[in-house]
């Protein structure tokens, strides 16, 4: 059984930095092909895709953030971090973690049930 | 552009058929994938690939492309179908990935 869950703060302050967790079970991040994804989605507002990192530690990240987001594995754990720096009111949302597959384009198959972080002073 | 584009809403009678449309240039390369968020829930994946459903999904959903549209179609909709529903896919380069903005759908 495939499960993801996301942990972090649920509140920052402008500027901090966020770092969130995702832990899995049910699949390896050593096996090849597997993937797993940050989405996110403000309040009200459609799912915005953040990074991917892959079972070879390959890592891609949404242009629009790339300058902010880092995500890293640690495969004995079963764990992905995102973190992103300089948070402002705007990244104000719900953000997922999700195993990812490929058959021509990436998807999404098991999603957590997401972690609503709010950015406020 | 590197975007995808979908109807904010649509609306269909309980029984009957609907569409809902996708468009993006990637589309012209990429399957779009399919996902149903209900309020206060994870998106659920209804469709991947050419036109895969996961176990569990019932069989009124279904895919289609033409050029750069992709379209989730509903046969029979369900009120249980209510909610709103988003594509993805690659953009251009491949690397990464673009969400639509979301469609809607109300079930009268």
């Amino acid at each position: 059984q495939v499960t993801l869950k996301e942990s972090g703060p649920a509140l920052v302050k402008p500027t901090q930095t966020l770092t969130l967790t995702c832990t899995f079970s049910g699949f390896s991040l050593s096996t090849t092909t597997m993937r797993v994804s940050w989405i996110r989605q403000a309040p009200g507002k459609a799912l915005e895709w953040l990074a991917r990192i892959e079972w070879d530690d390959a890592k891609f990240y949404n242009p629009s953030l790339t300058t902010r987001l880092t995500i890293s594995k640690d495969t004995s754990r079963n764990q992905v971090v995102l973190t992103m720096t300089n948070m402002d009111p705007v990244d104000t949302a719900t953000y997922y973690c999700a195993r990812t597959l490929y058959s021509n384009t990436y998807y999404y198959d098991y999603w957590g049930q997401g972690t609503l972080v709010t950015v406020s002073s | 552009s590197s975007e995808l584009t979908q109807d904010p809403t649509v609306s269909v009678a309980l029984g009957q058929t609907v569409r809902i449309t996708c468009q993006g240039d990637s589309l012209r390369d990429y399957y779009a994938t399919w996902y149903q968020q209900k309020p206060g829930q994870a998106p659920v994946l209804v469709i991947y690939g050419r036109h895969n459903r996961p176990s569990g999904i019932p069989d009124r959903f279904s895919a289609s492309r033409s050029g750069n549209t992709a379209s989730l179609t509903i046969t029979g909709a369900q009120a249980e179908d209510e909610a709103d529903y988003y594509c993805n896919s690659r953009d251009i380069s491949g690397s990464h990935v673009l969400f639509g903005g979301g469609t809607k759908v109300t079930v009268l």
